[in-house]
């Protein structure tokens, strides 16, 4: 009855390699979200996404794109990947958009070598 | 622009110790949301409180309690009697209503609860 569901929960790949990371919520939401956190711990939202909008962080290289089969997914699409990728990433969803606390997934560590 | 600055870094306290974690924010909105998380040691995140620009209403639950004052833009988080499985990285969060992108966590405050 897991609520955010990410997989992989880790992932280790060489550099220019794509990949892709499943999220999926059974919470009924309308908006899903993935987050980047550095070795830092910074946390920092990489595209908010419901069937009607979706938002990029501007700092988001276009390597990245979401992709969502239907409302309780949204996967995550990496190309070339780059040694500066490794991070974790965490998929969250809410049931609207920027008045509503989100709920996110255990996170998925992805290791560029 | 956003932003959300939490200015401890890492804090340490003994158990049973009262802790407040400090969060101030700057907006240009009138309408906006401010959050608090918890990632324990585990790694998940764990919403913890929800509060809006319009609710400057402390909040108490169980041992954790908000101050939220508008008129110095900040949100700050207590834990009373702390306890070893409060150790973790808590972040304030802000979220506008008519603003460029949703949601900014601040940098997080490391808590270490000896025992």
């Amino acid at each position: 009855d897991t609520a955010v569901s990410q997989t992989p929960k880790y992932l280790v790949t060489q550099m220019g390699n794509d990949k892709s990371i499943k999220c999926e919520q059974n919470l009924g939401h309308d908006t899903m979200y993935w987050y980047k956190q550095d070795s830092k711990k910074f946390l920092k939202i990489m595209f908010s996404y419901n069937n009607k909008e979706l938002i990029i962080n501007e700092t988001v290289p276009n390597r990245f794109s979401p992709k969502s089969p239907d409302k309780a997914h949204l996967n995550l699409h990496i190309n070339s990947l780059e040694l500066g990728d490794s991070a974790v990433y965490f998929c969250a969803s809410s049931s609207g958009t920027r008045a509503y606390e989100q709920y996110f997934g255990p996170g998925t560590r992805l290791t560029v070598t | 622009a956003q932003k959300v600055t939490q200015a401890q870094t890492e804090i340490s306290v003994v158990e049973k110790e009262d802790v407040t974690l400090d969060c101030v924010y700057e907006t240009r909105d009138t309408t906006y949301y401010l959050f608090w998380y918890k990632q324990p040691p585990s790694g998940e995140l764990v919403f913890l409180i929800r509060r809006n620009s319009f609710d400057e209403q402390n909040e108490i639950s169980g041992r954790y309690s908000w101050n939220f004052q508008k008129s110095t833009s900040s949100f700050n988080f207590t834990i009373t009697a702390s306890q070893v499985v409060d150790s973790a990285v808590y972040f304030c969060a802000l979220s506008e209503e008519s603003y460029g992108q949703n949601f900014v966590f601040g940098p997080g405050t490391r808590l270490s609860v000896l025992p």
